[in-house]
């Protein structure tokens, strides 16, 4: 169980958006931690996606983008192309473990 | 160009113990936190816990007290990761990742290219 929530699964057709939601609590994205996004394609470490809730590291392509409000966040992808197939986990940090949590991870299909 | 290299593959029996390296280069080692991260095949990440490579201090995440230590080499720019008492169900890869403060935080920015630890009778 984590401790951030996330659907296990969104699909959508080549150039559509797509929107993955990362729902935490009071302890961890409702008390102010920024959450942040990866991309893990298969068989490889994670990659960074967006930090700070909303900031694209270099080389990351504005078609992704990050949202929080309240306890939780949101990952939107549009104009999908076949190579956004991949699991996407949110990560913030939780005051009361004391450290990070991560989401469940959400598998991302590209029809 | 940041680098995390991370050792190989490690086949381990119940019980055992396994140390995993992680080998920085491309910026001063000391200057940025470490941590470690592990995924079980086909499960989600989960974090273990943290070292400070300036100072050596540790944070563990309370699953794993008692049953982990980090540890750092400065001279060859190295942390280890060593899981003591290993089950089945330890059988994971294992990511050590740098890592950036932010406002309010912090994130991953940098991963190692992971370790597969199998734990088989």
């Amino acid at each position: 169980q984590s401790v951030l929530t996330q659907p296990p699964s969104v699909s959508g057709a080549p150039g559509q958006r797509v929107t993955i939601s990362c729902t935490g609590s009071s302890s961890n994205i409702g008390a102010g931690y920024d959450v942040h996004w990866y991309q893990q394609l298969p068989g490889t470490a994670p990659k960074l996606l967006i930090y700070e809730s909303n900031n694209r590291p270099s080389g990351v392509p504005d078609r992704f983008a990050g949202s929080k409000s309240g306890t939780s966040a949101s990952l939107a992808i549009t104009g999908l192309q076949a190579e956004d197939e991949a699991d996407y986990y949110c990560q913030s940090y939780d005051s009361s473990q004391s450290g990070v949590v991560f989401g469940g991870g959400t598998k991302l299909t590209v029809l | 160009q940041v680098q995390l290299v991370q050792s190989g593959a490690e086949v381990k029996k119940p019980g055992a113990p396994v140390k995993v390296s992680c080998k920085a280069s491309g910026y001063t080692f000391t200057s940025y936190y470490l941590h470690w991260v592990r995924q079980a095949p086909g499960q989600g990440l989960e974090w273990m816990g943290i070292i400070n490579p300036s100072g050596g201090i540790t944070t563990y995440a309370q699953k794993f007290q008692g049953r982990v230590t980090m540890t750092r080499d400065t001279s060859t720019s190295t942390v280890y990761m060593e899981l003591s008492s290993l089950t089945y169900e330890d059988t994971a890869v294992y990511f050590c990742a740098r890592v950036t403060f932010g406002s309010s935080g912090y994130y991953f920015d940098y991963w190692g290219q992971g370790t597969l630890v199998t734990v088989s009778s």
